[in-house]
């Protein structure tokens, strides 16, 4: 069993939908739970980062955590074609991080 | 401030060859990470550098090698070049080891393996 699961999609919405971004984990040691965004031709951008569960917002965007499950996810509310990108979800435990493979989006305008 | 800067972006070479890539990370971040990124595997870590000692490694063989400078410059090298890695390699910059909410992502060198 992989350690960390993304879909790697893509995923087409239509502009101004909720987006749903989701991972799952098999280890209940880890304790960091990011979301990066990366572009076409750039490196990942951090988008949240945290380490219990629940909800985290910031603006248009929500990490959800549920530890009890092993799942984590990423809402964007009024999407934007400018969200179109790759999203990883990167989970880390001591001084070690795994990243999923990362699920493509598309914001059709 | 300045981001985090990788050279060259772009690198063709030849099965056998080695390779040396560079980092500088963001002006007071004193860790540096590497990392591989393939469409098959995802975005694998390479191994990590502060205090221009090797804190963690990743899961590659003896090829993949790196070293950080006094001023948190970063160079990784890998020898004797496989068709396999070609990949975009990744460097990160954070404060201290462990600080993945301080981590920031250089735009990667693309390497071609022929």
């Amino acid at each position: 069993q992989k350690e960390v699961e993304q879909d790697p999609g893509p995923l087409s919405v239509p502009e101004g939908a909720i987006v749903s971004l989701n991972c799952t984990y098999s280890n209940s040691a880890f304790q960091y739970f990011m979301w990066y965004r990366q572009y076409s031709r750039k490196g990942p951008e951090l988008l949240m980062y945290t380490y219990s569960s629940g909800n985290k917002e910031d603006g248009r965007f929500t990490a959800q955590v549920d530890k009890s499950s092993k799942y984590i996810s990423l809402f964007i509310r009024d999407s934007q074609p400018s969200d179109s990108a790759t999203y990883l979800c990167a989970l880390s435990r001591d001084d070690k991080i795994i990243f999923g493979k990362g699920t493509r989006l598309h914001i059709l305008p | 401030k300045a981001g985090v800067t990788q050279t060259p972006r772009y690198l063709i070479k030849t099965r056998g060859q080695q390779v040396t890539l560079s980092c500088s990370p963001i002006s007071g971040h004193r860790s540096v990470s590497w990392y591989q990124q393939t469409p098959g595997q995802g975005l694998q870590f390479l191994f990590e550098y502060f205090s221009e000692t090797q804190r963690n490694k990743g899961n590659f063989p003896g090829r993949f090698s790196g070293r950080q400078f006094s001023n948190s410059r970063s160079e990784m090298n890998v020898s004797t070049l496989e068709l396999g890695d070609s990949a975009l390699y990744l460097c990160a910059s954070s404060l201290r080891p462990g600080q993945q909410e301080t981590q920031y992502f250089g735009p990667g060198t693309r390497l071609l393996v022929l």
